[in-house]
């Protein structure tokens, strides 16, 4: 079956621009959860969506970053006015998850994202 | 605050070495997942294995095993007669019941196996 997909694979954009990075989960999984991935700070958690809401978003690192998911399936992370330090990795996972952590996270491919 | 040390940035064996990745982690939760995941140079982050806090079984999974220590909070990772395709950035990651959802990830360790 297919995996978890996201789109660009590879997206450059100047700083101050804004960017949307979007993923498309497992089908049939109800959470979705995005990681970012850079050489300074490695593999950090942005935020978490059951359905479509999100009960957590502590990771994300500045009133820049949204996110949103619609009808629990697609989602998009928004980048506002980006900065070079936004430069990274961003990845999805999504999860069978009904609320519970013992099920694992699928991962998608990732989205390299550089800020020139 | 939960925390995850892989204190081995970087290992390089030859073929059919044995090889262990250490995992070390803080937690003040009674129940939490532990994880290991594989990350080829592809990029793509591969799930290995995920052990919840109460079960400290060893697991062995072919040539992949793992031993899950409370006493130390270790939870390594060895590879057996190790082989080129084994090279790849190997993650772990910690899942506490009381954190929602997310992943804390350790900082990686990078295997490099030589023919």
């Amino acid at each position: 079956g297919a995996g978890v997909s996201q789109s660009p694979s590879n997206k450059v954009t100047e700083k101050g621009k804004d960017v949307e990075l979007r993923c498309d989960p497992i089908s049939g999984h109800t959470a979705l959860y995005w990681y970012r991935q850079s050489l300074g700070q490695g593999l950090e958690f942005l935020i978490y969506f059951q359905g479509n809401s999100a009960p957590d978003k502590s990771g994300l690192p500045s009133d820049r970053f949204s996110a949103e998911r619609t009808g629990g399936s697609v989602s998009t992370l928004t980048i506002q006015r980006t900065q070079q330090e936004d430069s990274a990795v961003y990845l999805c996972a999504s999860s069978l998850a009904s609320g519970l952590v013992l099920d694992e996270q699928f991962f998608g491919p990732g989205t390299r994202l550089t800020v020139l | 605050a939960q925390k995850v040390t892989q204190a081995q940035t970087e290992i390089s064996v030859v073929e059919k070495e044995d090889v262990t990745l250490d995992c070390v982690y803080e937690t003040r939760d009674t129940t939490y997942y532990l994880f290991w995941y594989k990350q080829p140079p592809s990029g793509e982050l591969v799930f290995l294995i995920r052990r919840n806090s109460f079960d400290e079984q060893n697991e062995i999974s072919g040539r992949y095993s793992w031993n899950f220590q409370k006493s130390t909070s270790s939870f390594n990772f060895t590879i057996t007669a190790s082989q080129v395709v084994d090279s790849a950035v190997y993650f772990c990651a910690l899942s506490e019941e009381n954190a929602g959802n997310m992943l804390t990830f350790g900082g990686g360790t990078r295997l490099m196996v030589k023919p």
